[in-house]
């Protein structure tokens, strides 16, 4: 069974600072991966996607990186803001049509102005 | 929330009553899921569909069903209430790409209590 795990669960960092947030899955079967934001009492925002055949994506300040074989995920933000201040959830789709996702808890950034 | 919405977003209900939440869609996606959130087991799937009329189960369906008759349409019943499905419920939508299921989008969520 698919297992996710991020850790650490929560991060507390000056502004400014780089950052790595990570991810790990038990089974390497992926089909892709994806990274959400989540802010308090909001719905999930989709930041990354990572295809299984792909090593890394950029958006902007972030960079998620993929090594299937390991099962490991890290998203980098750069130059943090306080305004990056949410949960980061990332899940994983198994080898399937169905589109279905395996959730890890996520990990509660605080940036500190 | 790229064309999701969710309603009602708040309900309180008692328990052993029928509840009904609805996902609408204005995208024409394909595939439509609903999750649920809960502290210490994070989102969880509980029935998805991949078109009009067909839908499947995900690994926390027992105590719902789900029914799609139109594609901008996805609604999600607790035939029963009970305490454990106090929850905030969100729905997600993805289109069929060239790769298979493209990434999820996810509506504002509806935060149900029952009592």
């Amino acid at each position: 069974k698919q297992e996710v795990t991020q850790i650490p669960a929560a991060l507390s960092v000056p502004e400014g600072e780089n950052l790595v947030l990570n991810c790990s899955f038990t089974d390497s079967a992926i089909y892709n991966l994806q990274w959400f934001r989540q802010d308090p009492g909001k719905g999930l925002t989709s930041l990354l996607l990572i295809q299984s055949s792909q090593r890394e994506q950029t958006s902007g300040r972030l960079n998620a990186s993929l090594d299937k074989s390991s099962g490991r995920s890290t998203l980098y933000i750069a130059a943090s803001q306080p305004g990056d201040s949410a949960t980061y959830l990332c899940a994983v789709r198994l080898s399937s049509n169905t589109g279905k996702l395996i959730f890890g808890q996520g990990t509660t950034l605080q940036v500190k102005p | 929330d790229a064309g999701i919405t969710q309603s009602p977003r708040h309900k309180v209900t008692e328990t052993g009553t029928p509840v009904t939440l609805r996902c609408h869609q204005t995208e024409n996606h394909r595939y439509m899921y609903w999750y649920r959130q809960d502290p210490g087991h994070g989102l969880r799937l509980i029935h998805y569909s991949y078109g009009v009329k067909d839908t499947d189960k995900g690994e926390v369906s027992d105590g719902y069903s789900v029914s799609r008759s139109k594609t901008e349409d996805f609604l999600l019943t607790l035939e029963s209430a009970t305490s454990s499905q106090t929850s905030v419920y969100f729905c997600a939508i993805s289109e069929l790409g060239r790769l298979g299921p493209y990434e999820q989008y996810f509506g504002p969520g509806t935060r149900l209590t029952v009592t």
